[in-house]
């Protein structure tokens, strides 16, 4: 079974600057995929970005990038020049396909950030 | 594109009721999930549908829940029974296989009293 770890259960940063959200995870499968998603007060699921494991680039989307590191086994995410509004739990997940056709998200626990003015 | 709603999105119940939540997803999304989020935890997963079909139950989901979606559109989680350990956040997500990110509702908060 696939995992997925995040060790900070939560980070402090000052607008405008940039923060690296940690995730590792580990699998036996030679073809992944990695999520990002936010979570903020309201609930909401939101997507941020996608790695698979065999793109040789790093994902990027806008103030979002993904550094991979595939020996390490990492996929740490990026946040550059920080705004108040992203203020709100991170959660690092995998794809996880099953006998039969099926497939999941295995989400680690989640890094709650917090933005200062 | 209207997103992926859910309803309610509180319920609050007691003990030993019954209670269905509806999932709408994305209306060209052939595939939808089912997560349960209790406090301080990611998302666990609980079941997956393509089209109609449930291709897999978690072993999270006992017997007293039980999900359908009739002809691949909406889906319904239902909870008999409900005992104070199934209160958490239950979130529905959708995608269309290509590409792999789902995408989820507002999820449905039951609270079981």
């Amino acid at each position: 079974a696939q995992k997925i770890t995040q060790t900070q259960p939560g980070m402090f940063v000052q607008e405008k600057e940039a923060v690296t959200l940690d995730c590792t995870y580990d699998t036996s499968d030679q073809s992944y995929g990695l999520f990002w998603y936010k979570q903020p007060s309201s609930g909401e699921m939101i997507f941020l970005i996608y790695q698979g494991s065999y793109d040789e680039q790093n994902a990027t989307e806008g103030r979002y990038s993904l550094n991979f590191q595939k020996a390490r086994k990492s996929a740490n995410l990026v946040i550059s020049a920080s705004q108040l509004g992203d203020s709100a739990m991170y959660f690092c997940a995998m794809r996880e396909l099953a006998q039969g056709g099926s497939e999941k998200l295995v989400f680690g626990k989640g890094t709650k950030l917090t933005v200062n003015p | 594109d209207t997103g992926v709603s859910q309803n309610p999105r509180h319920k609050i119940t007691k003990r030993g009721q019954n209670v269905t939540f509806r999932c709408d997803p994305i209306s060209e999304h052939n595939r939808l999930y089912w997560y349960r989020q209790t406090l301080g935890q990611g998302p666990e997963f609980l079941t997956y549908f393509q089209n109609e079909a449930q291709l897999e139950k978690s072993r999270l989901l006992s017997d007293r829940f039980s999900a359908e979606r009739p002809k691949g559109s909406f889906s319904t989680l239902e909870i008999q029974r409900t005992e104070q350990g199934d209160s958490a956040m239950y979130l529905c997500a959708s995608n269309q296989g290509l590409p792999y990110e789902q995408y989820f509702g507002p999820g449905t908060r039951l609270t079981v009293t």
